[in-house]
């Protein structure tokens, strides 16, 4: 019954290696997201997927690489992960781009940890 | 572009207290106001947000309110109970795709 549902919930990894995160929505929504919250709680968007065509893509490394093969999945690869990388990682969705009428539907996150 | 500021960043309030947090925005063009709930281990849930076009809304023990020409907001939790304990954020977008979050606020409750 879970709505927007990531796995895994915990990856630790070590530096250097390559890992996936994947993300599914069952809410019929056409917009996903990818969101990096820090140790101190704050929140950044990534990417954003509408109808499996890229929209946002703020300053991201280009070792991030998100995949949608539909509009009800968006994955994040990541490449040659850094300690920097650890944070977590929260896949949202939503009815449309317009946040005015389509609120932000979260996972439960992500929690990866680069060693 | 938009950028809110979050305040408290804690706030520790005995249970059936009031709670309140406040926000401002610098872009006059925002319009939608969210404030999301994260409890620990889960994403963010939202829980109440306000347009542009009304001064305040009220769900329960939950009320927002929007001053526009001050640029900042404010939720309010009434009667407070330990089940309120979380990580408050607030938002602000011009109603398109881009959403700016506030730095989030612990909320703790005390029996």
């Amino acid at each position: 019954d879970t709505a927007v549902s990531q796995t895994p919930k915990y990856l630790v990894t070590q530096m250097g290696n390559d890992k996936s995160i994947k993300c599914e929505q069952n809410l019929g929504h056409d917009t996903m997201y990818w969101y990096k919250q820090d140790s101190k709680k704050f929140l950044k968007i990534m990417f954003s997927y509408n109808n499996k065509e890229l929209i946002i893509n703020e300053t991201v490394p280009n070792r991030f690489s998100p995949k949608s093969p539909d509009k009800a999945h968006l994955n994040l690869h990541i490449n040659s992960l850094e300690l920097g990388d650890s944070a977590v990682y929260f896949c949202a969705s939503s009815q449309a781009l317009s946040s005015y009428n389509s609120p932000l539907h979260f996972g439960n996150g992500t929690r990866l940890t680069v060693t | 572009g938009e950028n809110v500021e979050q305040h408290p960043s804690t706030l520790s309030v005995q249970e059936g207290d009031s709670a309140v947090i406040k926000c401002t925005y610098s872009d006059s063009a925002s319009n939608y106001f969210p404030w999301y709930k994260q409890e620990l281990g889960k994403g963010p849930q939202l829980i109440i947000d306000i347009r542009s076009n009304v001064g305040e809304k009220k769900d329960q023990r939950i009320a927002v309110t929007l001053n526009k020409t001050a640029k900042h907001f404010s939720l309010h939790i009434t009667e407070t109970q330990p089940e309120d304990s979380a990580v408050y954020f607030c938002a602000a977008s011009r109603g398109d795709y881009k959403l700016s979050f506030g730095a989030g606020t612990t909320v703790t409750v005390r029996a």
